[in-house]
């Protein structure tokens, strides 16, 4: 079946670090990919999202590339804030026919510290 | 402002007893979603419906039910068969099932007595 791998965190930066955090897939057919952020207490925002190999989807400077050939989409922003302080979940929608489900990966939790 | 309300925030249960859970949204979206996320997991699917009077298993059905006889609406009954229902509960909701931009509501905490 369909899964998402993402690193594992706790992952801790100082403020106007460089953020990875490393995202692969494993499913049948074209996905659409996404990152979903959680911040504390509260439900799930959509980040960005790709629906087709070589797209880039990008948002609040965040970005991340739908790459097919290393079935991949790795989240990246140049200089994190510690407003980015949150749960980052990948996720990924699989196509054809009864497929409605959202694939989650567990989430990295980004502390970004001052 | 459209969105998705969940209600209450928090939600106490005592052992036998059932509990439900409100998600109404304002967005006009055929489909809807509910999702349960435990501490260091992702999140899995309860129940989803796709239309009014129409609703489906997730992975993880068991123990719960739900309703869909409104478009606006998809309450979630936690029944006294779900032995581990401590967990944050998050409803969603997409433009129609297989659309699959799903956007969320800001959840529900559910804890036992």
């Amino acid at each position: 079946g369909d899964s998402v791998t993402q690193m594992e965190g706790p992952v801790t930066l100082s403020e106007e670090a460089f953020l990875t955090i490393n995202c692969t897939y494993t499913a049948t057919g074209y996905p659409s990919l996404f990152w979903y952020v959680q911040y504390p207490g509260e439900g799930l925002q959509l980040l960005l999202k790709a629906t087709k190999a070589d797209d880039k989807g990008s948002n609040k400077g965040f970005e991340a590339t739908y790459r097919k050939e290393t079935t991949s989409f790795h989240l990246e922003k140049g200089s994190v804030q510690v407003s980015d302080s949150a749960v980052y979940f990948c996720a990924l929608s699989a196509t054809g026919a009864g497929s409605y489900q959202l694939t989650f990966g567990k989430g990295t939790k980004l502390s970004v510290i001052p | 402002d459209g969105g998705i309300t969940q209600s209450p925030k928090y939600l106490f249960r005592k052992e036998g007893q059932n509990v439900t859970l409100s998600c109404e949204q304002n967005l006009n979206h055929d489909a809807m979603y509910w999702y349960r996320q435990d501490p260091g997991q992702g999140l899995r699917l309860i129940y989803y419906s796709q239309i009014v009077n129409d609703f489906q298993k997730g992975d993880i059905a068991e123990g719960y039910s739900v309703s869909r006889e409104k478009k606006e609406s998809f309450p979630l009954t936690v029944t006294s068969a779900q032995k581990n229902p401590t967990a944050f509960y998050l409803c969603a909701s997409s433009i129609r099932g297989g659309e699959e931009t799903q956007y969320f509501g800001p959840g529900t905490r559910l804890l036992v007595l």
